[in-house]
């Protein structure tokens, strides 16, 4: 079945500094979604990508699609405390299923 | 509107018990769906709704049985509970591929 990888797992990142979390999958995906989940919370939808090689900003936040429409990322810049949380993205199959990532669980250090 | 709310929030089952969970939108979607989160990982689908009267089995359906008799509501069933159940689990429900959660149910079987 479809499978959608993420990495890194874990990212440790000091307040004020980029990172970068990304998402791969072995098939051509028709569009995909980012969430995040801030601790002991629920998934919160952030942004859906279809076409190839788009990029999308909300303030800090960048998200691209992949030319190939295999592999997705998000950047932040300027960490913020209020940036913790997992950030999944996810692969939309037939029936408005969703195939998550496993998530990249973000800690800021202040 | 109060979105997705999931009863209860908490509760703890012992081996065999069974119990049902329920998941209410106002929002008048179609598509319902039921995850379970397990510690550091992603969401998986258990089951999912289309529409009013009609289920679908997800990618880890085993033990577990819903309903949809009302358009607003999607109800996950577990019959004999066990302690590889024990998970976090999320309602959702969607409009045009973007997925709104409820705030999740914390199940524990001892």
């Amino acid at each position: 079945g479809q499978q959608v990888m993420q990495i890194p797992q874990y990212q440790h990142v000091q307040e004020g500094e980029d990172f970068t979390t990304y998402c791969n999958s072995s098939t051509t995906l028709s569009n995909i979604q980012w969430y995040k989940q801030r601790p002991g919370g629920h998934p919160v939808f952030l942004i859906q990508l279809v076409k190839s090689g788009e990029v999308k900003k909300q303030k800090r936040l960048t998200f691209q699609f992949g030319e190939a429409k295999k592999n997705s990322s998000l950047h932040i810049t300027a960490t913020q405390t209020t940036d913790v949380g997992t950030y999944f993205c996810a692969a939309i199959k037939r029936g408005n299923k969703l195939t998550f990532g496993g998530g990249t669980r973000v800690l800021v250090k202040p | 509107n109060a979105g997705v709310t999931q009863t209860p929030k908490f509760r703890v089952l012992k081996t065999g018990q069974s119990m049902t969970l329920l998941c209410a939108q106002d929002m008048n979607h179609e598509y319902m769906y039921w995850y379970r989160q397990d510690p550091g990982m992603g969401l998986r689908l258990i089951h999912y709704s289309v529409g009013e009267g009609t289920t679908a089995k997800g990618e880890v359906p085993d033990g577990y049985n819903v309903s949809r008799l009302k358009k607003q509501n999607f109800l996950l069933g577990l019959e004999s509970a066990a302690p590889s159940q024990t998970s976090v689990y999320f309602c959702a429900s969607s409009w045009q591929n973007e997925q709104y959660f409820g705030p999740g149910t914390r199940l524990t079987v001892t």
